[in-house]
């Protein structure tokens, strides 16, 4: 498998574009994560989905992100408008289960960095 | 409330051990977690921990103490590859079973 696939790699947009960015996760897992890391404040969960359904998107910052999985191998995250605080790299993970026992790590995507000029 | 506490930065010398430790407060508890990630990478798991104790894999083990909510990781016979963030993510016991992350340990091998 090629594991969990993310584009773009890097992208550079000024303050009030819309930015999407894009996730494919491991075939056959049923648990896709979006995360943001950043030096100050480190890796935060974003928002998690189980069988496309959201689940717990407590970690989404406010109303200009949004996320949505419409189908079981693609999910996009939304920011719109982009602000300069937005800087980050955003990762996507996916797991095959949340339960204990093996095969419950997730698996990260190489991530997006973003700039927000 | 949640807190992950790992002290920052480590320093170790090249065929040395290292231990990194990790204390935790959370909402009740379902597994801890080591990651590992290079500089400019993504995260990559190391190992799981649910019940006390200690688990081995290779040069690399995580110990768990739940009643103290304590873990560590040690890394045996380091290598200079082994220069990278160690993250240590807790997965609490709430409705939505979520991975709680530290802030990570950055740990420098040096010859």
């Amino acid at each position: 498998d090629a594991g969990v696939i993310q584009s773009p790699r890097h992208e550079v947009t000024e303050m009030g574009q819309e930015v999407t960015l894009r996730c494919k996760p491991i075939s056959g897992h049923d648990y896709l994560f979006w995360y943001r890391q950043t030096m100050m404040r480190g890796l935060e969960l974003l928002i998690y989905f189980n069988n496309n359904v959201p689940i717990d998107d407590s970690g989404m910052p406010e109303d200009r992100f949004s996320a949505k999985m419409p189908n079981a191998s693609f999910s996009t995250l939304k920011i719109q408008p982009s602000e300069p605080r937005d800087s980050a790299v955003y990762f996507c993970a996916s797991s095959l289960t949340l339960a204990g026992g093996p095969n419950n790590e997730q698996f990260f995507g190489p991530g997006t960095r973003l700039t927000v000029l | 409330g949640q807190n992950i506490d790992q002290p920052t930065e480590m320093t170790a010398t090249e065929g040395a051990i290292v231990q990194i430790n990790c204390t935790y407060q959370t909402s009740g508890f379902n597994g801890l977690f080591w990651y590992q990630q290079h500089a400019g990478e993504a995260p990559t798991f190391l190992s799981y921990n649910v019940l006390d104790g200690l688990e081995e894999k290779g040069r690399f083990s995580s110990f768990l103490s739940r009643s103290k909510g304590y873990s560590y990781l040690l890394l045996k016979e380091l290598q200079m590859k082994d220069s990278a963030s160690y993250l240590c993510a807790v997965r609490g016991r709430d409705s939505s079973y979520k991975l709680i992350f530290g802030s990570g340990t950055r740990l420098l091998v040096r010859p």
